[in-house]
C-alpha cells in the first residue's frame, strides 16, 4: 500500500491568495495523481488527472505540478467558490488511494 | 449529462445486510470501469471496490473482502454493492464512480451523490 502525505491539513487563506497543497508520497508514482475537490454534503469532483492535466471545464487558475514522490496542487488567485477540501488520489498501484485532505478556510 | 444516482442506503443493525444500487444514464456504461468509494462522517475517502466492464473482474479493498461484493447490470445501467455482516466501521456515505474504459486503476470522473449507510444497534 502507498502512503499519502497531504499538508497542511488545514489552510487559512483570503480571496485573491495563491494556495499550494501538499502531496507525498512513500513510494514513486510517476505522474499517476490526480486531485478533487469537495464541498461539505457534497461528492467530489476531479479537478486534475496525470499530475497535472486539467479536468475538462475546470478554471484555469487551478494546476497541478510535480512527479515521482512529490505533488503540488495550486490555485492561483482564490476565489469564494474555491473554499473547500482538497484531496490529492494515487492510481499507481493498487489498491487506489486517497490523502487524508486538505481544508481551505477563509482567514 | 453523465448522471450517477445512488440508493438503497439506511439505518441497519451490525452483522446486517444491505445492496446498494448506482443507476447510471448519459453515458456508455457498459464501456467503463466503476467504482465504489465511501466516506466515514468527517473523515477521507476510501476505496472500496471496483468491477471491469464486463464484469469478469472485481477488486475489493482488504477491509472488506468476503464481506461485500460488487456485481453490475449493463441492459440496466446500474451498478450494485452487496454488503454483508456489516460492522460499525463500514458506517459512511458510499458513492459510485466511474472509472476510465481500458483500465482497472485511475482517476475517477464522475462521482454520484452518495448514500448514507448507518450501521448501528
Amino acid at each position: 500500500v502507498i502512503w499519502m502525505t497531504q499538508s497542511p491539513s488545514l489552510l487559512s487563506a483570503s480571496t485573491g491568495d495563491r494556495v499550494t497543497i501538499s502531496c507525498r508520497m512513500s513510494q514513486g508514482i510517476s505522474s499517476y495523481l490526480a486531485w478533487y475537490q469537495q464541498k461539505p454534503g457534497k461528492a467530489p469532483e476531479l479537478l486534475i488527472y496525470a499530475a497535472s492535466t486539467l479536468q475538462s471545464g475546470v478554471p484555469s487558475r487551478f494546476s497541478g505540478s510535480g512527479s515521482g514522490t512529490d505533488f503540488t496542487l495550486t490555485i492561483s488567485c482564490l476565489q469564494s467558490e474555491d473554499f473547500a477540501t482538497y484531496y490529492c488520489q494515487q492510481y499507481y498501484s493498487f489498491p487506489p488511494t486517497f490523502g487524508g485532505g486538505t481544508k481551505v478556510e477563509i482567514k | 449529462e453523465v448522471q450517477l444516482v445512488e440508493s438503497g442506503g439506511g439505518l441497519v443493525q451490525p452483522g446486517g445486510s444491505l445492496r446498494l444500487s448506482c443507476a447510471a444514464s448519459g453515458f456508455t456504461f457498459s464501456s467503463y470501469w466503476m467504482s465504489w468509494v465511501r466516506q466515514a462522517p468527517g473523515k477521507g475517502l476510501e476505496w472500496v471496490a471496483n468491477i471491469k466492464q464486463d464484469g469478469s473482474e472485481k477488486y475489493y479493498v482488504d477491509s472488506v473482502k468476503g464481506r461485500f461484493t460488487i456485481s453490475r447490470d449493463n441492459a440496466k445501467n446500474s451498478l450494485y454493492l452487496q454488503m454483508n455482516s456489516l460492522r460499525a466501521e463500514d458506517t459512511a456515505v458510499y458513492y459510485c464512480a466511474r472509472g476510465l474504459p481500458g483500465y482497472s486503476s485511475g482517476w475517477f470522473d464522475y462521482w454520484g451523490q452518495g448514500t448514507l449507510v448507518t450501521v448501528s444497534s
